[in-house]
């Protein structure tokens, strides 16, 4: 079965600086990549995704880069704000776009992000 | 309505009482799925709901017991758990069981087994 490994476990940060979240992934048949945010007791929520035909996503200050020859992808945050404290997560899974079939979501173990002010 | 919503938001259960977890969604998704997340870590699929008959159960022992009634509705049932069970119980739901449909979450139920 699929294998994400995620790096950093722990990463501090200044307000205003970039933090980096790297996964990797086992099968190489994964074909999509969400990354989940989660707030202390709150849900996971989903920030950003890339599926595997992009080789880069951007959402304001946050961005995605996948590297399927190496299956690896990365989470990028720029200008760092307090508020992006948190815990990440990254998955990876396969499947047809609007498929019937089931393709189990592997999440790898998370990223605690403090930014200090 | 784009959110999942979920009852209770903690439960403190003795290992004898049963109780039940609801989840609800009105996006006209036809996936739901029910996660166990301890904590520091990330959530584990426990069961995955498709257009309301049980499609994944990964080795959950059987006192969880899984129904969706509708296609808005999933429960979790619970009987005789142990203090080990004791977690975040999240709900999800996407528009179909492929995963490349993304997930959206719960806020979960906070569950201790005394």
């Amino acid at each position: 079965g699929e294998n994400v490994e995620q790096h950093p476990s722990t990463l501090s940060v200044q307000e205003g600086d970039s933090a980096v979240i790297k996964c990797t992934y086992s099968d190489s048949a994964s074909n999509y990549f969400p990354w989940y945010k989660q707030e202390l007791g709150k849900r996971p929520q989903l920030i950003i995704d890339i599926r595997s035909n992009v080789g880069e996503k951007k959402d304001q200050r946050i961005a995605v880069t996948l590297n399927k020859t190496a299956k690896h992808f990365s989470l990028h945050i720029t200008e760092t704000q307090p508020e992006d404290s948190a815990v990440y997560f990254c998955a990876a899974s396969k499947g047809n776009a609007g498929g019937t079939s089931y393709g189990k979501l592997t999440f790898g173990q998370g990223t605690i992000l403090t930014v200090h002010p | 309505d784009t959110e999942v919503t979920q009852t209770p938001k903690h439960l403190v259960m003795g290992m004898t009482n049963k109780k039940s977890l609801k989840c609800e969604q009105h996006m006209g998704h036809r996936a739901m799925y029910w996660y166990k997340q301890k904590a520091k870590k990330p959530p584990e699929l426990m069961f995955v709901y498709s257009y309301e008959k049980l499609s994944i159960n990964e080795s959950v022992p059987s006192r969880f017991s899984p129904e969706c009634p509708n296609s808005s509705l999933l429960n979790l049932h619970l009987h005789a758990l142990q203090p080990e069970d004791s977690a975040l119980y999240l709900c999800a739901s996407s528009q179909g069981i492929s995963s490349t449909y993304t997930q959206y979450f719960g806020p979960g139920t906070r569950l201790t087994v005394l």
